[in-house]
């Protein structure tokens, strides 16, 4: 079965930071892009980032980048968001997802998703 | 970045009627790159149909995708109880920053 589990969220101080992780299982994962997407509560959805398959590609939104990274180890199937200088605005579930199709060079839409983990910025 | 704008807000429909909900791209989406996803409460987004008109994998007939450029829609043409909900279009590609539209909520009336 094609699963992705995250963790890692949690209640942190504006300013913090936090290392969100996804384990991902069923599937070949250096084959496919990557991304995590976020929901604030009672929300949309908002696209925070994605990386290709090797590692070596990533982008970001405009309102995370310079505070966030995404990054991977294929090796052990998991994919990371490091988020530095949290914001109460960024308080939201994050959710890790997988690219439908393993292209090269193209982001795709998003097959698989993760069940979620909440980030909260409170002081 | 693509700003994805979704209307009506809030559709108000009956099992059994038609559905058409609209996604408006601020600039032309290439190849076609956009996407449509079925929410739940306390659910993870469900993706229905890629490319503007493929549906994925188990997806019913009912969902048909269309469009092109910068004007999409997704029309559930006979809907089923288990249709209302949160409804997404999503912009992906070559070139990041990607974005999803603001939503449509599909209700019973």
């Amino acid at each position: 079965e094609v699963q992705l589990v995250e963790s890692g969220g949690g209640l942190v101080q504006p300013g913090g930071s936090l290392r969100l992780s996804c384990v991902a299982s069923g599937f070949t994962f250096s084959e496919f892009a990557m991304s995590w997407v976020r929901q604030a509560p009672g929300k949309g959805l908002e696209w925070v980032a994605a990386v290709h398959g090797g590692g070596s590609s990533a982008g970001y939104a405009d309102a995370v980048k310079g505070r966030f990274t995404v990054s991977r180890d294929n090796s052990k199937n998991m994919l990371y968001l490091q988020v530095n200088s949290l914001r109460a605005e960024d308080t939201a579930v994050y959710y890790c997802a997988k690219d439908s199709w393993p292209r090269n060079g193209v982001f795709d839409a998003f097959d698989i998703w993760g069940q979620g983990t909440m980030v909260t910025v409170s002081s | 970045e693509i700003v994805l704008t979704q209307s009506p807000g809030t559709l108000s429909l009956s099992p059994g009627e038609r559905a058409t909900l609209s996604c408006r791209a601020s600039q032309s989406v290439s190849s076609d790159y956009l996407a449509w996803y079925q929410q739940k409460p306390g659910q993870a987004p469900k993706l229905l149909i890629y490319g503007a008109s493929s549906r994925a994998t188990g997806i019913p007939d009912r969902f048909i995708g269309s469009g092109s450029g910068t004007d999409f829609s997704l029309t559930i043409s006979r809907l089923e109880p288990e249709d209302f909900a949160m409804y997404y279009c999503h912009q992906y590609g070559r070139s990041p920053p990607f974005s999803f539209g603001q939503g449509t909520k599909l209700e019973i009336k």
